[in-house]
């Protein structure tokens, strides 16, 4: 089946750093999704993405939709604590999400 | 205006019992998504609504879970027989057709 695979795990960082993560794919979406989570909550979109190639910010944020629709970044600049949070990305074959397994964020004050 | 509520927010069971979780969509939203989300993972999406019925459920694991839809609003997905390997949080979603998907809280499931 289609699967995601989200790179890194996990991220501990300073806060004021910048952070990068991205996703990779084995087969080819026509759109994807950035979501957060916090804990005790569900995921909340961040940035969607719908075309190959496309760059898109939402404040700090800045994601990319890789240009053989097979993978996307997900840039956060001068980060602050309450970026902490578990980052997906998601595929949208359809109406169903395929997520990735997530990067775990943690900023030190 | 209110967003996706699940209920319970949290249920400790013993194996073998059965459970049902309940999801208010967000009002007019005609698509309705299940997932679950194991301890650590990511979410595994299990069935879709698009109105009450469900053109993809494709992701039930098992004949033990099940779901309905009625009056193209409220969803409960049913797991029969519970086992330990069903502790999940469960999250359910909503959208207008193919729209951004807003969440739910999701319900902590725990099998004993």
């Amino acid at each position: 089946g289609q699967q995601l695979n989200q790179s890194p795990q996990s991220m501990f960082i300073q806060e004021g750093e910048d952070v990068s993560m991205n996703c990779t794919s084995s087969s080819i979406f026509n759109t994807w999704l950035w979501y957060k989570q916090e804990p005790g909550e569900g995921p909340v979109l961040l940035i969607a993405l719908y075309k190959a190639g496309e760059l898109t910010s939402n404040g700090r944020l800045t994601a990319q939709f890789g240009i053989t629709r097979k993978d996307s970044f997900l840039n956060i600049s001068a980060s602050i604590p309450s970026d902490v949070g578990i980052y997906f990305c998601a595929g949208q074959p359809g109406g169903k999400l395929i997520f990735g397994q997530g990067t775990e964020l943690s900023v030190k004050p | 205006g209110a967003g996706v509520s699940q209920s319970p927010s949290n249920k400790v069971t013993e194996k073998g019992k059965d459970v049902e979780l309940r999801c208010d969509p967000i009002s007019g939203h005609t698509a309705l998504y299940w997932y679950r989300q194991s301890l650590g993972q990511g979410l595994e999406f299990l069935i879709y609504f698009q109105g009450n019925s469900a053109p993809d459920k494709s992701g039930l694991p098992s004949d033990r879970f099940s779901a309905e839809r009625t009056g193209g609003s409220v969803s409960t997905l049913t797991i029969q027989r519970t086992q330990q390997e069903d502790s999940a949080v469960y999250l359910c979603a909503s959208s207008f057709p193919l729209e951004t998907q807003y969440f739910g809280p999701g319900t902590r499931l725990l099998v004993l």
